[in-house]
C-alpha cells in the first residue's frame, strides 16, 4: 500500500545532542511539509518542499533544518534540542500540479521526540 | 479569534450515540479537511471539501461555504471512535493547512 512512513516511532535524545527524524513515502508526491505537535495542541508547520523549493516558515526556529535528497525521502534535522522540542513530529504529502495547489494532504504516524 | 474554530472542544458519548462536531473558520478557502488522531497517534485524513456533503460509511461531513461553516457527523458511534477530530482548511492560493484546536470525543460502551 502507499503509505507515509516515519522513523523512528519513538526518538530520545539528550539536551543539547543532535537528532535526525526521516520521512519516506511511496506515494510519489512533490509536496513534503513537517509539523512540530505539542500535547493538546494543533500541528504547527515547520517547514514544507515543493519539489525541491523549500519553504520555511517564519517563525520556525533556526534549529530546525531540512533535507530532501530526493521525491521519497525527507530529513528533519534538530541540530540542539532542548527540552521545549520535546513533541511529536508528523510528516505529511500532497500532490499539487498545475492551477491546483491545494490538495489532501498524507500524515505518517509521527516520530514522539523526547529530551532528557 | 483562531481563524478556525472547533465546537465542542470535549464530547463524550455513549455508545451508539449520533454526533456532531462542528467547525467554523473566518478565511477564505478552497478545501476543508476532517482529520482524526487517536491518541498518541498519526492523523488520518477522513474527508476534504470543496461544496456540500460526504459520506464515508458511518462518518458524514457537511460544509456550507456562504456560512463559512462544517459539520462532521458520526451516527451510531462506537468506542473506537474515541479520538480527536481536527477541522483544517486550505486557505486561497496556498498548500497549507490552518488547523483548528480539535474536538476531544470519548465514546463509552
Amino acid at each position: 500500500d502507499a503509505m507515509v512512513i516515519q522513523n523512528p516511532r519513538y526518538q530520545v535524545t539528550q539536551f543539547g545532542k543532535p537528532v535526525t527524524l526521516s520521512c519516506s513515502q511511496t506515494l510519489n508526491h512533490n509536496v513534503m511539509y513537517w509539523y512540530q505537535q505539542k500535547s493538546s495542541q494543533a500541528p504547527k508547520l515547520l517547514f514544507h518542499y515543493y519539489d525541491k523549493d523549500f519553504n520555511n516558515e517564519a517563525d520556525t526556529p533556526d534549529n530546525f533544518q531540512s533535507r530532501r535528497p530526493n521525491t521519497s525521502f525527507c530529513f528533519l534535522d534538530i541540530r540542539s534540542p532542548g527540552l521545549g522540542d520535546a513533541a511529536m513530529y508528523l510528516c505529511a504529502t500532497s500532490r499539487a500540479s498545475g492551477g491546483t495547489i491545494y490538495n489532501e494532504q498524507f500524515f505518517g504516524p509521527g516520530t514522539r521526540l523526547t529530551v532528557l | 479569534k483562531n481563524e478556525v474554530e472547533q465546537s465542542p472542544q470535549n464530547l463524550t458519548a455513549q455508545e451508539g450515540e449520533f454526533i456532531t462536531i462542528n467547525c467554523s473558520y473566518s478565511v477564505g478557502i478552497s478545501a476543508l479537511h476532517w482529520l482524526q488522531q487517536h491518541p498518541g497517534g498519526g492523523i488520518v485524513s477522513l474527508f476534504m471539501l470543496s461544496s456540500g456533503k460526504k459520506k464515508h460509511g458511518r462518518l458524514i461531513a457537511t460544509i456550507n461555504i456562504q456560512e463559512k461553516h462544517s459539520s462532521l457527523h458520526i451516527t451510531a458511534s462506537h468506542p473506537r471512535d474515541s479520538a480527536v477530530y481536527i477541522c483544517a482548511v486550505s486557505p486561497y492560493n496556498t498548500d497549507k493547512l490552518i488547523f483548528g484546536t480539535g474536538t476531544r470525543l470519548q465514546v463509552f460502551p
